[in-house]
């Protein structure tokens, strides 16, 4: 157990949708980065935030955004969703006292859009 | 120069045998190399991990080889078992600062199966 908690496990939605997904990170962990997996992709980094804040952007889509709330957990809104966002969605959190950054992954939520 | 390429896609290897998976990345920046190895249905985990101040680092039957005026990177699995049979996947530190500030770039992953 990696201590990084993301819900749901499953999500299965209509095209056009939006939702929006949840990530706990690592208890004391400050960063929390999104990447999103695909069959011919791989991990695609999408964002990182740090204590609350936004630090840097990736290949993420304008219909996608995400915030980091006080408490520390992150969401990752996805909104008019295409076929094409079908995708594993993984966010990981880093320990502030590693100096070699691990990243802890969550187990991930698996997004099917139909 | 963000990116970082990883080969083979897919890989089959016999049991006992060395698995080798390569990296290469182009921004010079870049100041730490890890490897994440992902089982289905689970996110990836730290495997081993590497600094460009020193060309090998070897844990167990994994083992990187570091090439820095080549900017390339590669794991190799000795004695390769079914139980190493995963995703594998090559990443490194962006630029920024050190700690939780950087970004880690990953490579697209290999797919390891190991044959009984």
């Amino acid at each position: 157990d990696s201590g990084v908690t993301q819900t749901p496990k499953h999500l299965i939605t209509a095209t056009g949708q939006r939702v929006t997904l949840r990530c706990s990170p690592r208890s004391g962990d400050l960063s929390v980065y999104w990447y999103q997996q695909s069959l011919d992709q791989g991990l695609q980094f999408l964002i990182q935030y740090y204590n609350g804040e936004e630090r840097a952007k990736g290949n993420i889509l304008e219909r996608f955004s995400a915030q980091q709330f006080p408490d520390l957990h992150s969401e990752l809104n996805l909104s008019s969703l295409e076929l094409g966002d079908s995708a594993l969605y993984f966010c990981a959190s880093i320990a502030l006292s590693t100096p070699n950054t691990e990243a802890f992954f969550g187990q991930g939520t698996r997004l099917t859009v139909v | 120069q963000q990116q970082v390429k990883q080969s083979p896609q897919s890989l089959i290897v016999q049991k006992g045998g060395i698995s080798i998976i390569n990296c290469a990345y182009e921004n010079t920046a870049f100041d730490y190399f890890p490897w994440y190895q992902q089982f289905p249905g689970k996110g990836p985990a730290l495997l081993i991990a590497i600094r460009p101040d020193v060309s090998e680092k070897k844990e167990g039957r994994f083992t990187i080889s570091f090439n820095k005026s080549a900017k390339q990177f590669s794991l190799h699995i000795m004695d390769s078992q079914p139980g190493d049979s995963a995703t594998y996947f090559c990443a490194a530190r962006g630029p920024g600062g050190g700690g939780a500030t950087n970004k880690l770039i990953f490579g697209t992953g290999t797919l390891l199966a190991v044959q009984p």
